[in-house]
Formats: structure tokens, C-alpha cells, sequence
């Protein structure tokens, strides 16, 4: 099965900083990659995605970057507000198969003002 | 509130008793998944309906675990014998289906306690 390595597990910036978390997955079927963000006691929020079939995608302050050939898949946020403060997952899922994605552990962002 | 809604939001129980979770998903999605979460993880799979068809179950989902979708519309997920390590958030989600993977809508979780 597909497994999803998540790092870091911590990350503490400045606020205004950038912060880049990484993953990598293992299955090259994996063709779908989500990152969502979850704050303290709430649920997992989707954020951005990133299909196989490109490269790069940006929303605002936030961009994901995929490397098929690595198989592993990133997520910056810059400019870092304290507001970005969350537990972050990324995701890897076969859209060929079961459509079950599997998570990463988690990267817990905190943004220092 | 459209979004996916889960009852109860916490749910304390002592260790041999069965609990009963509810989700209800977003009107007209096909699809919903159960998931577990425990502190420091990301969402650990349960199992996947395609309306009322459960097409996957994780090796995770012991025999004391079920879950139904009668009617394609919401879902219970029944845990029979808690144990300690059964305590978790279980998440439901919900997703509109189609040929392509889409995005999945998150509902607010049961936190379970098992005394």
C-alpha cells in the first residue's frame, strides 16, 4: 500500500518568514496530492492541491510543487502570519483506484509574531 | 450549516460498552469514509462507501467495528467491547464522487474517551 512520509514534524517561524514542508510517497499510482490544514479542535480543512499532470500550483501566499520522478511533494507558505498556525497534513491518493488517500503524520506550523 | 455534520461531538464511555456514531455528509455526495485520529497523527482510513455499498474496509477496522449507510444518505459507525485504545476522534467525510478523486469535506469528529 501507499505510504506518506511527512517532514517536519515541528516547524517554528518568524512571522513574515516562509515555511516549507516536504513529503514523499511511495506509490507511483498516486496520482492526486492535497495538503490540509487542521487548527486546535477543529476539522481537517482543505487548502490547496496539485493533480500529477502539473508541476506547480499557487494560491496567494501558498504553492505546492510536485516531483513525479522523486515522488515527493511540497508545501510553502510565504509571508507566515500567525493566523497560519495549524497542524498541517499532506495526502497521496490514487484517483485510478479506491480513492482512499493516505495522510502523512503532520507538521505543526508556529508562526511567532 | 451545509457542511458534514457528526453526533455526538464527545462521547465518554467505560471500557466493554458499545457506542454509536452518526455522520451525516453533504447532501447529494456519494461518497463517505470514516477515519481515526490520534494525537500527533493524520487521519488513519476506516472504511468507504459508494452510496450504500461499503467497498473498503482497513485492516485497522476490527470485527468489533461496523458501519452502515442504509440509504446512501448519512452513516453510523458502531464499536461494540470499547477498549482504552479504541479512544480517538473519528472523523466522517464526505465527497462528491465522479471519475476523478475530489476534493473530501470534513465533518467536525467524535472525540471518544474509553474510562
Amino acid at each position: 500500500g501507499e505510504n506518506v512520509e511527512q517532514h517536519p514534524s515541528t516547524l517554528s517561524v518568524q512571522e513574515g518568514d516562509s515555511a516549507v514542508i516536504k513529503c514523499t510517497y511511495s506509490d507511483s499510482a498516486s496520482n492526486y496530492f492535497p495538503w490540509y490544514k487542521q487548527e486546535l479542535g477543529k476539522r481537517p480543512q482543505l487548502i490547496i492541491d496539485i493533480r500529477s499532470n502539473v508541476g506547480e500550483k499557487k494560491d496567494q501566499r501558498i504553492a505546492v510543487t510536485l516531483n513525479k520522478t522523486a515522488k515527493h511533494f511540497s508545501l510553502h507558505i510565504t509571508e507566515t502570519q500567525p493566523e497560519d498556525s495549524a497542524v498541517y497534513f499532506c495526502a497521496a491518493i490514487s484517483s485510478g483506484g479506491s480513492y482512499i488517500p493516505t495522510f502523512g503524520r503532520g507538521t505543526s506550523l508556529i508562526v511567532h509574531p | 450549516d451545509t457542511g458534514v455534520s457528526q453526533n455526538p461531538r464527545h462521547k465518554i464511555t467505560k471500557r466493554g460498552q458499545n457506542v454509536t456514531f452518526r455522520c451525516d455528509p453533504i447532501s447529494e455526495h456519494n461518497r463517505l469514509y470514516w477515519y481515526r485520529q490520534t494525537l500527533g497523527q493524520g487521519p488513519e482510513f476506516l472504511t468507504y462507501f459508494q452510496n450504500e455499498a461499503q467497498l473498503e474496509k482497513s485492516r485497522l477496522l476490527s470485527d468489533r467495528f461496523s458501519a452502515e449507510r442504509p440509504k446512501g444518505s448519512f452513516s453510523t459507525l458502531e464499536i461494540q467491547r470499547t477498549e482504552q485504545g479504541d479512544s480517538a476522534m473519528y472523523l466522517c467525510a464526505s465527497s462528491p464522487g465522479g471519475i476523478h478523486y475530489n476534493e473530501q469535506f470534513f465533518g467536525p469528529g467524535t472525540r471518544l474517551t474509553v474510562l
